[in-house]
């Protein structure tokens, strides 16, 4: 079965430091997403993308962030000039169409901010 | 906005007994979509069940089924004869049902442990 698949599974990073998280979705998906989920809470919505442009965002999603889908596979998330607070998992998730169409989760990059 | 309610932080059953878990969710909105998913120690997020709001027949899915009642805005997830391998976090999501994209709104989980 056909599976998001995230790079890395962990990155730690010193805090100020730009960080890029990768997704590859499946191939026949046309929408894009990505959430977040701090230790111990519950996961929060952050962005969703299709036809190559922000459909919508969360307040969360601040100008630290930015998504790009730079080739016809890959979808990332930009983190820049990183804080303590942004140390969680991060989950992209596709789906086929936007109507009705179960969304399919990575397994997600643990992202640890020194 | 949308908000989604699981008031059972931790369960805990015997292997083969029957669990439900609960949630409520708050909408001002007639056409929707509701889902579980589980979320294992592994941390990999997987749809367990979907239900369709404007559907009255509840979902089921193998030992999997729910109780939708939308007037009282409730959708809990019943696991029959529940297995060692359904140890994990549950998580409710609510989906406004309209074309384009859909965010999930999630609650903050019920974590489920099935004990031998």
């Amino acid at each position: 079965e056909p599976e998001v698949t995230q790079t890395p599974s962990h990155q730690v990073t010193q805090m100020g430091q730009e960080v890029i998280l990768r997704c590859v979705p499946i191939s026949n998906h046309l929408y894009f997403y990505w959430y977040r989920q701090i230790l111990g809470q519950k996961v929060e919505f952050l962005v969703s993308f299709y036809n190559n442009e922000i459909s919508e965002k969360s307040e969360i999603f601040d100008d630290q962030f930015s998504v790009e889908r730079p080739d016809g596979s890959n979808f990332t998330l930009k983190i820049r000039s990183t804080k303590l607070e942004d140390s969680a998992m991060y989950f992209c998730a596709s789906s086929e169409t936007g109507l009705y169409q179960p969304q399919h989760f990575g397994d997600g990059t643990r992202l640890s901010i020194l | 906005a949308q908000t989604v309610t699981q008031s059972q932080p931790e369960m805990s059953v015997q292997e083969a007994e029957t669990v439900t878990l609960s949630c409520t969710y708050d909408t001002s909105e007639n056409n929707y979509y509701l889902f579980w998913y589980k979320q294992p120690p592994s941390r990999q997020m997987i749809l367990v069940i979907r239900q369709e709001a404007y559907k009255q027949q509840n979902a089921t899915e193998n030992r999997f089924s729910v109780n939708f009642q939308k007037a009282a805005k409730s959708f809990s997830l019943k696991i029959s004869d529940s297995q060692l391998g359904d140890t994990a976090m549950y998580f409710c999501a609510f989906m406004k049902r309209y074309f384009g994209n859909e965010k999930l709104t999630f609650g903050t989980g019920t974590r489920l442990t099935i004990i031998p």
